[in-house]
């Protein structure tokens, strides 16, 4: 089963407000990395929090992590229209070099 | 760097036909990563490679699936037979380094099976 999942599965907000995504997770993490996906395109990694990180920074994103809680919550401050994707958490387990992905959050923007 | 670099972009076949899928990594990462995605079961990890070799391969959905990865610039995903269900986009994403920062990841290719 997937390490992480996203909560909400879609959000809909109007442009300039703030959106706030969780996920959470099962098991014990090297760290945490959030990515955004285009409709059609890859996926484009954000940021990551190392699991000894509370909270991060990068530009209109900000990230926490509560490892007691195992969840991590993404928010994009000042929304545009730009930002409407699907985001999606992803963990790298303690002893492992692949990346396991949740099930995403689907952004909408509206104008 | 042009980044990682799938190909082909889109892909339709019948049902029983062989299908390769082809990506090229960034130069001087040393994983490579198949991923498939589709609505109903999200991003599935496949297999990846370090240093070319296969390090876990228990995603591979069964034996029709293989990868393969010759050299360190050159990776392919190989479905033989394939069947309609094998209908979704495949992902390469590769990364420097053990615990990896972060993924890049190709554009994918669609790929339709009738």
């Amino acid at each position: 089963s997937q390490q992480g999942e996203e909560d909400p599965q879609a959000l809909s907000i109007q442009e300039g407000e703030n959106a706030t995504m969780n996920c959470s997770y099962k098991t014990s993490i090297n760290n945490l990395q959030w990515y955004r996906q285009n409709s059609g395109r890859g996926l484009v990694h954000l940021i990551l929090i190392r699991s000894n990180e509370r909270e991060k920074h990068s530009g209109r994103l900000r990230v926490t992590l509560d490892t007691s809680k195992k969840s991590s919550s993404l928010l994009i401050t000042a929304s545009r229209a730009a930002d409407t994707a699907s985001y999606f958490c992803a963990t790298v387990g303690s002893s492992a070099s692949k990346i396991i992905f949740g099930s995403g959050t689907r952004l909408s923007i509206r104008p | 760097d042009a980044g990682v670099i799938q190909s082909p972009r889109h892909e339709v076949t019948e049902m029983g036909q062989e299908v390769t899928l082809r990506c090229k990594p960034i130069s001087g990462h040393d994983y490579l990563f198949w991923y498939r995605q589709t609505m109903m079961r999200g991003l599935e990890l496949l297999i990846y490679f370090n240093n070319n070799v296969p390090i876990d391969d228990s995603g591979m959905p069964e034996d029709r699936f293989s990868a393969k990865m010759p050299n360190a610039s050159f990776s392919t995903l190989k479905i033989q037979p394939s069947e309609p269900r094998d209908s979704a986009v495949y992902f390469c994403a590769s990364s420097f380094a053990d615990r990896p920062r972060g993924y890049t990841f190709g554009s994918g290719t669609r790929l339709t099976v009738v």
